[in-house]
C-alpha cells in the first residue's frame, strides 16, 4: 500500500485555468506539507497543516489554497494558472512537526 | 546568508571513493536535521536522520556539529546506485517549525 499517495501524477493545462491535486496518507500522521519544486530542482515549502490546522503558509500566490477535510487528506487548489506554475508538486507528512518526512510521487504540472 | 546550504556538485567519484559533503545552517535554534535521497524525477527519501551524537548507517556515517552550525553526510566505499542528489533539512527552531531544504548536492558515481 502506497504510504502517501498524489493526484493526478501528470496535468497539462492551460493558461487561466483553475485546477486541484489531491494527496492521501495512510500512516496516521498529524501533520501534512505541500511542496514546490521548480525547474532548478529547488523543493520550496508552501504549506503545512497540523491535524487539519493550518500552521506554516509560506509566500505563495493566493490563488494557491490548500484544504484539509481530514488528518488523512490534504488537497491543493490553483486558481487561475501561470506559465511559472508549472513545477513538480509533492506532498508529504510526517508523525509530528519535527519528525521525519514521507513524500508522495510527485504531480507533474505543465501550464501551457 | 542563505538558511540552508549546499554545495551543489556534482561531486563526480569512482566507484569505491569515500565523498563527504557539508550542510551549513543558519537558524541556531533549529530542532530536527535531516539528510534525504533524491533521484532523477523521483520524490525524496529519508537518508539519515542526524543527531548530536553522530550516527553510522551501513556505508553513510552523518554528522551535527551546532556550534559551528553544519551537518555532514559521509559516504564510504560509493556503489554505482549511490548516484543522486543529497538533500539537506533543517527543521525549527524559536518557535519554528518549517522545514527548510537546501539546494541538493549532485552526485555521480562512475564505473
Amino acid at each position: 500500500d502506497t504510504a502517501v499517495s498524489q493526484t493526478p501524477k501528470y496535468l497539462v493545462t492551460q493558461m487561466g485555468n483553475d485546477k486541484s491535486i489531491k494527496c492521501e496518507q495512510n500512516l496516521g500522521h498529524d501533520t501534512m506539507y505541500w511542496y514546490k519544486q521548480d525547474s532548478k530542482k529547488f523543493l520550496k515549502i508552501m504549506f503545512s497543516y497540523n491535524n487539519k490546522e493550518l500552521i506554516i503558509n509560506e509566500t505563495v500566490p493566493n490563488r494557491f489554497s490548500p484544504k484539509s477535510p481530514d488528518k488523512a487528506h490534504l488537497n491543493l487548489h490553483i486558481n487561475s494558472l501561470e506559465l511559472g506554475d508549472s513545477a513538480v508538486y509533492f506532498c508529504a507528512s510526517s508523525l509530528s512537526r519535527v519528525e521525519t518526512q514521507y513524500f508522495g510521487p510527485g504531480t507533474r504540472l505543465l501550464v501551457l | 546568508r542563505k538558511e540552508v546550504e549546499q554545495d551543489p556538485g556534482p561531486f563526480n567519484v569512482p566507484e569505491g571513493a569515500t565523498v563527504a559533503f557539508n550542510c551549513t545552517y543558519s537558524n541556531s535554534a533549529s530542532q530536527s536535521f535531516f539528510w534525504y535521497r533524491q533521484d532523477c524525477r523521483k520524490e525524496p527519501k529519508l537518508l539519515m536522520s542526524v543527531y548530536s551524537s553522530g550516527n553510522e548507517d551501513g556505508r553513510f556515517t552523518a554528522q551535527l556539529n551546532r556550534a559551528s552550525q553544519y551537518i555532514s553526510l559521509l559516504i564510504r566505499d560509493s556503489k554505482l546506485s549511490d548516484s543522486a542528489t543529497y538533500l539537506c533539512v533543517v527543521t525549527g527552531g524559536g518557535g519554528s517549525y518549517i522545514p527548510t531544504f537546501g539546494r541538493g548536492t549532485s552526485l555521480i558515481v562512475h564505473p
